[in-house]
C-alpha cells in the first residue's frame, strides 16, 4: 500500500520548452501532495504544497508562474515547468499525504536535464 | 524555528555490526519524527515515524529508532547491518508551526550516507 507514482521518470527537453511531471497517488486519496527539488548530494527543499481543489502553497524564492501546480483530484497533481532553462535542470521529486495521515509517500522522482 | 540536524555526512560500518546514524531535532510542542531512506537516483522510501507512544519505534528493513525526548534526538539503528544497507538516509520532522497550504510539510536533515562494507 501507500504507493505514489511519477511519470516521466526522466525527460530532457530543449530551452524554452515547457515539461509537464505527473504525481500519483495509486492506492490511496491524497488531499495534499508536495513537490520537492533535489540537487546532487543535497537534501530536498520543499518548492510547494498542492492542496485538491485549490491553489497551491509556493515557498518563498519559487516562482509560482514558472513552476505551475494543478491538484485536479484527490489522486493528481502536476507540475509544469514552463520556459525551461538549463538552471532548472534537477531531480523533482513529489510526495503525497493520505487524508487524514500523517506520513508522506513519495515518488520515485523525475530527473529533468534541459540543453 | 524548527530544524532537523544530521550531524554526520557519512557513517560507515562493517557488514554486521550494529550501525546508529544521529538525529537531532528542535521543535516546540511534540514532535512528528521521521525515517526515510533515499537510493540512487530514486525517490524517498518511508522506514519509520515517531508519533506518540513507545519511545523504541521498529520499522522496515530490521531498522529502529529510538526517540529521547531529553536529548531530543531521534537515532536511527539496526542490529547488523547489510551491504545491502548502504544508502543515503533522511530525518524529518513535521512542520506544525505554518499556517495555510503548507501545514504539515516535513523539514529534513541534510541526509547521512551510509556505506556497509563486506
Amino acid at each position: 500500500g501507500a504507493v505514489v507514482s511519477q511519470h516521466p521518470s526522466w525527460v530532457i527537453c530543449k530551452s524554452g520548452t515547457s515539461v509537464k511531471i505527473e504525481c500519483r497517488s495509486l492506492d490511496f486519496q491524497a488531499t495534499t501532495m508536495f513537490w520537492y527539488r533535489q540537487f546532487p548530494k543535497q537534501s530536498l527543499m520543499l518548492m510547494a504544497t498542492s492542496n485538491e481543489g485549490s491553489k497551491a502553497t509556493y515557498e518563498q524564492g519559487v516562482e509560482k508562474d514558472k513552476f505551475l501546480i494543478n491538484h485536479a483530484s484527490l489522486t493528481l497533481s502536476t507540475l509544469t515547468v514552463t520556459s525551461a532553462h538549463p538552471e532548472d535542470s534537477s531531480f523533482y521529486i513529489c510526495s503525497a499525504r493520505p487524508t487524514g495521515g500523517d506520513t508522506q509517500y513519495f515518488g520515485p522522482g523525475t530527473r529533468l536535464t534541459v540543453l | 524555528a524548527q530544524s532537523v540536524a544530521q550531524p554526520e555526512d557519512q557513517v560507515n560500518v562493517a557488514e554486521g555490526n550494529p550501525l546508529t546514524v544521529k538525529c537531532t531535532y528542535s521543535v516546540s510542542g511534540n514532535p512528528y519524527l521521521f525515517w526515510y531512506v533515499q537510493y540512487p537516483n530514486r525517490g524517498l522510501q518511508f522506514l519509520l515515524k515517531y508519533i506518540t507512544g513507545d519511545n523504541l519505534v521498529k520499522g522496515s528493513y530490521g531498522f529502529e529508532a529510538e526517540f529521547n525526548k531529553s536529548q531530543t534526538s531521534f537515532h536511527l539503528k539496526k542490529p547488523s547491518a547489510l551491504v545491502s544497507d548502504s544508502a543515503l538516509y533522511f530525518c524529518a520532522v513535521r512542520d506544525t508551526h505554518r499556517y495555510g497550504g503548507s501545514q504539515g510539510n516535513l523539514i529534513f536533515g541534510k541526509g547521512t550516507k551510509l556505506s556497509v562494507k563486506p
